[in-house]
């Protein structure tokens, strides 16, 4: 079974810093990840996702993200922050089963809320 | 409309009453997902829908949950005898198809509160 851990439940930072979110994944087949951003009363907004290909994904709003096989990682980036970024982060991940078909069932982390100070 | 709608977006009632919530997906997404968001559970997977059909009822809590989806569209989920452990948002997602790297796009949950 897969599994994902967000390091850091709350993270803040000043309005132009960097932003870094830590996602690790556990899983025994190659995982697709997401990332998910959830402001209040609102359901969830796909920022990116990782499929196979390139490792460096870009998304909305400015954020990336790296896959990193070795390390079991999926860190959300983004250079600057803004203070329409404060919201919850959710990091993501789904896989085929072994039949090689699968139902896209997501396991989610635990989040991370973000706030950016001004 | 445009994207996945969940009715009511809050409710509230009383331990031992049965509720149903409803979710209408985006037109022409035959995958159709149920999670739950609770505060000490975090975002919880409970069943997912191909067409009409819900080939995997082990992410149910428990036997007073139940849902079903027809005309390949709206779904309900009900849960009987409502405990207050029950409280929490309940959130639709849908997809194009059945496969673990297509989008979900969520409602904006309903909010379901046990007296």
């Amino acid at each position: 079974a897969q599994s994902v851990t967000q390091l850091g439940s709350h993270v803040s930072v000043s309005e132009g810093a960097l932003v870094l979110l830590r996602c690790n994944y556990s899983s025994s087949v190659p995982p697709y990840l997401f990332w998910y951003v959830q402001y209040p009363n609102q359901g969830l907004q796909l920022l990116l996702k990782y499929t196979t290909g390139a490792t460096l994904v870009k998304g909305i709003n400015g954020f990336e993200a790296e896959f990193k096989k070795s390390e079991t990682s999926f860190h959300l980036t983004k250079p600057s922050a803004h203070m329409s970024d404060a919201a919850e982060y959710f990091c993501a991940v789904s896989v085929s089963n072994a039949g090689g078909t699968s139902y896209g069932k997501l396991t989610f982390g635990q989040g991370t809320i973000l706030t950016v100070h001004p | 409309g445009a994207g996945v709608s969940q009715s009511p977006s809050n409710k509230v009632t009383e331990k031992g009453k049965d509720v149903e919530l409803r979710c209408d997906p985006i037109s022409g997404h035959t995958a159709l997902y149920w999670y739950r968001q609770s505060l000490g559970q975090g975002l919880e997977f409970l069943i997912y829908f191909q067409g009409n059909s819900a080939p995997d009822k082990s992410g149910l809590p428990s036997d007073r949950f139940s849902a079903e989806r027809t005309g390949g569209s709206v779904s309900t989920l009900t849960i009987q005898r409502t405990q207050q452990e029950d409280s929490a948002v309940y959130l639709c997602a849908s997809s194009l198809a059945i496969t673990a790297k297509n989008i979900q796009y969520f409602g904006a949950g309903t909010r379901l509160s046990v007296l």
